[in-house]
């Protein structure tokens, strides 16, 4: 059964840089056609769709955060990786890591959650 | 983008069966049909229970189906369980290439 577990800080100041990992158990990120994601969910709020990777580094991005965001995939240790330039309190939020199937189209598998905390 | 266009809140009765929409535009739902629904329990992370439209996953419930016409889905469940009050999402694959949300309905059971 595939499995994904996020990993990161959980408190940041304003202005650092949000850095998160992503493990893959229970099956390759090399192996088939499948889309590597980060999705978000501020507190009491809804879903937003940050970006995705290919396994061979192809990125899509959410154009509202594309200037702040690079996501990379590492095959060799089985993880993808998402960095979120200059926080602010609005990017407080829970980050969940997803396999995205279907060309890039919808999220099956997904992380159970990270929550990062930005505050002064 | 902004957000796909969900009802707030959708409420019914065990048994009965609700229907949960979803508006977009033609550069999005109306474009493609790449519209998927998840599932979202308090604390948990989401569970994906249509995509493609109209397709379900293996081992989500038959009672839970999805259409669209238009720029419009639609999520109905029927046969309303107790277990099924849940915050509910939408998504749909844009012209951009990216993947854009629904703000999300509460659903209450009574």
């Amino acid at each position: 059964q595939l499995q994904l577990q996020e990993s990161g800080p959980g408190l940041l100041k304003p202005s650092e840089t949000l850095s998160l990992t992503c493990t893959v158990s229970g099956g390759s990120i090399s192996s088939g056609n499948y889309y590597w994601g980060w999705i978000r969910q501020p507190p009491g709020k809804g879903l937003e769709w940050i970006g995705s990777i290919y396994k061979s580094g192809t990125t899509y991005y959410n154009p509202s955060l594309k200037s702040r965001v690079t996501i990379s995939v590492d095959t060799s240790k089985n993880q993808f990786s998402l960095n979120l330039f200059s926080v602010t309190a609005a990017d407080t939020a829970v980050y969940y890591c997803a396999r995205i199937s279907g060309g890039n189209t919808y999220s099956d598998y997904w992380g159970q959650g990270s929550l990062v905390t930005v505050s002064s | 983008q902004s957000a796909l266009t969900q009802p707030a809140s959708v409420s019914g009765s065990p048994g009965q069966s609700i229907t949960i929409s979803c508006t977009g535009a033609s550069s999005d739902i109306g474009g493609y049909n790449f519209v998927s629904w998840y599932q979202q329990h308090p604390g948990k992370a989401p569970k994906l229970m249509i995509y493609g439209v109209t397709y379900r996953p293996s081992g989500v419930s038959n009672r839970f189906s999805g259409s669209k016409s238009g720029n419009t889905a639609s999520l109905t469940i029927s046969g309303l369980q107790a277990e099924d009050e849940a915050d509910y999402y939408c998504s749909s694959y844009t012209s951009s290439s990216t993947v854009l949300f629904g703000g999300g309905t509460k659903l209450a059971v009574l």
